[in-house]
């Protein structure tokens, strides 16, 4: 099995700031990489396929990279809306596609 | 619209059973995989079944495997899980979740969750 691990699991941070978010794969995965972001007692909301693929009607400020085994996903300007818990997950193997421990935006 | 609108949680003892339904309007059901992902209280995302858009395919997490079925009533748009020796471990909040494809041959593209349920609560507790 593909395992996904993220880091930082959790991290402080102020509006405005740069944050980036760090996923790696156990084994290479392509670009078979997936973004979601989940706000309490809401379903997750996806933001980003094919590692670097922006969904529709998610805003510019979210962006990934990366390929292979390590990935990367960045919120350019810190929004008071995008503090909330990230997980990504790999779909190399899908549909067993293995979700991170996820890393949860908290505000300094 | 897509909606995915899940029902048929509750609270259930170890060793009992549940079934819970996912109606899916506003999209070409038979056209999309669809499966289940599970979240524990205060856990992460868990993906435990799926399904191909024609049903003729289905996909099980080891953790569920000979306890947990998926099927889907494509002239219903609706999805279903079945789920049987229920175990205090199953307790979590079930989505449902829409297949941006019918299929899962990641040889002629990407798949990923583009919709979710709002999610039904199970607790296996005595």
């Amino acid at each position: 099995d593909i395992q996904m691990t993220q880091s930082p699991s959790s991290l402080s941070a102020s509006v405005g700031d740069r944050v980036t978010i760090t996923c790696r794969a156990s084994q290479s995965i392509s670009s078979y990489l997936n973004w979601y972001q989940q706000k309490p007692g809401k379903a997750p909301n996806l933001l980003i396929y094919a590692a670097s693929s922006l969904q529709s009607g998610v805003p510019s400020r979210f962006s990934g990279s990366g390929s292979g085994t390590d990935f990367t996903l960045t919120i350019s300007s810190l929004q008071p809306e995008d503090f909330a818990t990230y997980y990504c997950q790999q779909s190399y193997s899908t549909p067993r596609g293995t979700f991170g421990g996820g890393t949860k935006v908290e505000i300094k | 619209e897509v909606q995915l609108l899940e029902s048929g949680g509750g609270s259930v003892q170890p060793g009992g059973s549940l079934t819970l339904s996912c109606a899916a309007p506003g999209f070409t059901f038979s056209s999309y995989a669809m499966s289940w992902v599970r979240q524990a209280p205060g856990k992460g995302l868990e993906w435990v079944l799926g399904i191909s858009g024609s049903g003729s395919r289905t996909y099980s997490a080891d953790s569920v495997k000979g306890r947990f079925t998926i099927s889907r009533d494509n002239s219903k748009n609706t999805l279903y899980l079945q789920m049987n020796s229920l175990r205090a471990e199953d307790t979590a909040v079930y989505y449902c979740a829409k297949d941006s494809r019918g299929h899962y041959d990641i040889l002629t593209g990407y798949n990923y969750f583009d919709y979710w349920g709002q999610g039904t609560v199970v607790t296996v507790s005595s």
